[in-house]
């Protein structure tokens, strides 16, 4: 158990709607980041907040959006959804703003999207 | 800009040889950081170890150890007496210690199947 969590696990929903992914950070963790990890596209980045602010941004679409709130849970946003979506979405938490030698990643269970 | 390549898509072996996954990365950092992590069949990426650029001392971990090059950019991980468990994908991940880039870039993974 990596200490992150992430709801819901699955969803399913259809084209045109929007959906809100749930992450809750590790305690103490400061960042959190989210992936999508598709079957054409693999691991991807998309975006990234530190203490409440974004802090970088991937290959994230303009219909997604994100945000970090005061007790650092994050949120991850999707509208207009297209079948295209379908995929899982990781979240990671880390204690420093950064990947670095102190900074490892711990991943979420991730929640798996259907789009129909 | 960063990039990780994982040239074999899919290894399968049986029980008790041992494997190993190729990952060559590339990067004009000259401080980085390499990661390996496990994706079962549940889905949850699993954090397995953490090189820095600046240590190219080999590692063990049990029946795992990592063989980690800068001169030929590699971060090679090896599987000691496979087993049946073992079965996953396995990314490989970069990271820089410079810029902007705050998040890991991930290869597209090897997804290993050990058969009993």
């Amino acid at each position: 158990d990596s200490g992150v969590t992430q709801t819901p696990k699955h969803l399913i929903t259809a084209t045109g709607q929007r959906v809100t992914l749930r992450c809750s950070p590790r305690s103490g963790d400061l960042s959190v980041y989210w992936y999508q990890q598709s079957l054409d596209q693999g691991l991807q980045f998309l975006i990234q907040y530190y203490n409440g602010e974004e802090r970088a941004k991937g290959n994230i679409l303009e219909r997604f959006s994100a945000q970090q709130f005061p007790d650092l849970h994050s949120e991850l946003n999707l509208s207009s959804l297209e079948l295209g979506d379908s995929a899982l979405y990781f979240c990671a938490s880390s204690v420093v703003p950064r990947v670095s030698n102190t900074g490892e990643l711990f991943f979420g269970e991730g929640s798996r999207l259907t789009v129909l | 800009a960063q990039k990780v390549t994982q040239a074999q898509t899919e290894i399968s072996v049986v029980e008790k040889e041992d494997v190993t996954l190729d990952c060559v990365y590339e990067t004009r950092d000259t401080t980085y950081y390499l990661f390996w992590y496990k994706q079962p069949p549940s889905g949850e990426l699993v954090f397995l170890i953490r090189r820095n650029s600046f240590d190219e001392q080999n590692e063990i971990s049990g029946r795992y150890s990592w063989n980690f090059q800068k001169s030929t950019s590699s971060f090679n991980f090896t599987i000691t007496a496979s087993q049946v468990v073992d079965s996953a994908v396995y990314f490989c991940a970069l990271s820089e210690a410079s810029g902007s880039a705050r998040q890991l870039t991930f290869g597209s993974g090897t997804q290993l199947t050990v058969l009993p």
